[in-house]
């Protein structure tokens, strides 16, 4: 089964700081997907990235899934206090059918 | 982004009763929606697969008796937890794929407690 592995566990950053947390595979990915939640809540779609390479952004939010497609960064521009929440990667399987594996986040704390 | 509601948003039943949680499309028609199950501090577990007319796949240690599910048609899906026990308490989430872009949208989420 895949395994996604997302580190840093839990980060700390001053408001305007950028940051980077990265999900990594264990399998090939063939549909990365990015989510934000916040504690209780349901799951805000980011982004999906589907190819080796690709890259997409959001606002101050930027998502690469890297050439061999078993990683997949997410940066942060300028942070805010509304970007503050847990990321969540979620993978998908080979057939396309969508049933995703996800990772156990990354915490992100934004201090003002 | 493409909304998915559910309902109740939380729900509080005593051990050995059922609840239901629904689970909506608002924006487009969902042929697949998924459940999921997440557990303090842990990462959302897939539990099944709702299949629009079509009987539900479970993934492996998901009893299929306990946790129905019944996809009746393109924007609804439904989890019921026969005979809730406490060990059933969670946070239960349902997502539905856009069959135009292939993204995955979930739910609000239920807090499921049963004492």
């Amino acid at each position: 089964s895949q395994e996604l592995e997302q580190s840093p566990q839990s980060l700390i950053v001053q408001e305007g700081k950028n940051l980077t947390i990265n999900c990594t595979s264990s399998k090939t990915l063939y549909g990365l997907y990015w989510y934000k939640q916040k504690y209780g809540e349901g799951l805000i779609f980011l982004m999906m990235l589907q190819k080796g390479g690709e890259e997409k952004s959001h606002e101050k939010i930027t998502a690469k899934l890297d050439e061999k497609k078993q990683q997949s960064s997410l940066h942060i521009t300028a942070s805010q206090p509304s970007h503050a929440g847990i990321y969540l990667c979620g993978a998908g399987g080979q057939d396309g059918n969508n049933r995703l594996a996800f990772g156990k986040g990354n915490q992100v704390v934004v201090i003002p | 982004g493409a909304v998915v509601s559910q309902h109740p948003s939380r729900v509080i039943c005593k051990s050995g009763t059922s609840v239901k949680i629904e689970c909506r499309s608002l924006d487009f028609q969902a042929t697949t929606m998924f459940w999921y199950r997440q557990f303090p501090k842990k990462s959302l577990m897939l539990m099944a697969t709702s299949n629009e007319g079509s009987k539900a796949t479970y993934e492996q240690g998901v009893e299929k008796d306990k946790f129905l599910i019944n996809h009746a048609s393109l924007t609804l899906s439904t989890l019921t937890v026969t005979s809730a026990h406490p060990e059933d308490s969670s946070f239960y989430i349902c997502s539905a794929r856009d069959p135009q872009g292939d993204e995955q949208y979930f739910g609000p989420g239920t807090r499921l407690t049963v004492t």
